[in-house]
């Protein structure tokens, strides 16, 4: 079955530094990958995917994603965060009419 | 123009009643999903519908019962709620293109407290 990992609870940066969040995923054959951002109290919004392509794939609010196929990892990432970034950000992977979601990973960026 | 919506947005109730959860999508997606977050599990799926009257259980489906007589909506039901359905609850809804899911979107969620 397909998973993914986020293997850090949080992310601390400062403002206007750049931004990190690491998600790997597992799963047979070509991979669909998918980033959501989550506010409080809202639900999950749609950041950006990949399907085919480039690997380099960019998405809402500058924020950007990098596929990798031989580590099987699609990080995101924002060359300079700000504070209204800091949200619960989730990775996802599709497979057998569903996706399937990471934990997590809060996002704490410091003024 | 809504989107996807969700009711109610709170709701509490005792152990042992019988609570729907309503979602309600304006765009004709044929999938729909329920999930429920929680604090260190994170987004787990419940049951999810392919298209009317075809529904298919996820992760966690022990407690509820879903129905989908119409395309646009997509009830949840608790048969006997548990404190351990104390939850947040999510609706969300996509297609499908060359067999494969497409971008799944999220409604705004129901907050659920058992007593």
């Amino acid at each position: 079955a397909q998973s993914v990992a986020q293997p850090e609870d949080q992310v601390n940066v400062a403002e206007g530094n750049p931004l990190t969040v690491k998600c790997t995923y597992s799963v047979s054959g070509n991979p669909y990958l998918f980033w959501y951002v989550q506010y409080p109290n809202r639900g999950l919004q749609f950041l950006l995917k990949y399907i085919t392509g480039d690997n380099l794939v960019k998405g809402s609010y500058g924020f950007e994603a990098e596929f990798n196929k031989s580590q099987t990892s699609f990080h995101l990432k924002k060359p300079s965060a700000l504070v209204s970034d800091s949200a619960l950000y989730f990775c996802a992977v599709e497979g057998n009419n569903r996706l399937a979601f990471g934990k997590g990973n809060q996002v704490v960026v410091i003024p | 123009d809504a989107g996807i919506t969700q009711s109610p947005r709170y709701k509490i109730t005792e152990t042992g009643r019988q609570v729907t959860l309503m979602c309600h999508q304006t765009w004709s997606h044929s999938y729909m999903f329920w999930y429920r977050q929680d604090l260190g599990h994170g987004l787990r799926l419940i049951y999810y519908s392919a298209a009317a009257d075809i529904t298919d259980k996820g992760e966690v489906p022990d407690g509820y019962v879903v129905s989908r007589s119409k395309t646009e909506n997509f009830p949840l039901t608790l048969e006997s709620a548990t404190r351990s359905q104390t939850s947040v609850y999510f609706c969300a809804s996509s297609d499908r293109l060359a067999g494969r899911q497409e971008t799944q979107y999220f409604g705004p969620g129901t907050r659920l407290l058992v007593l």
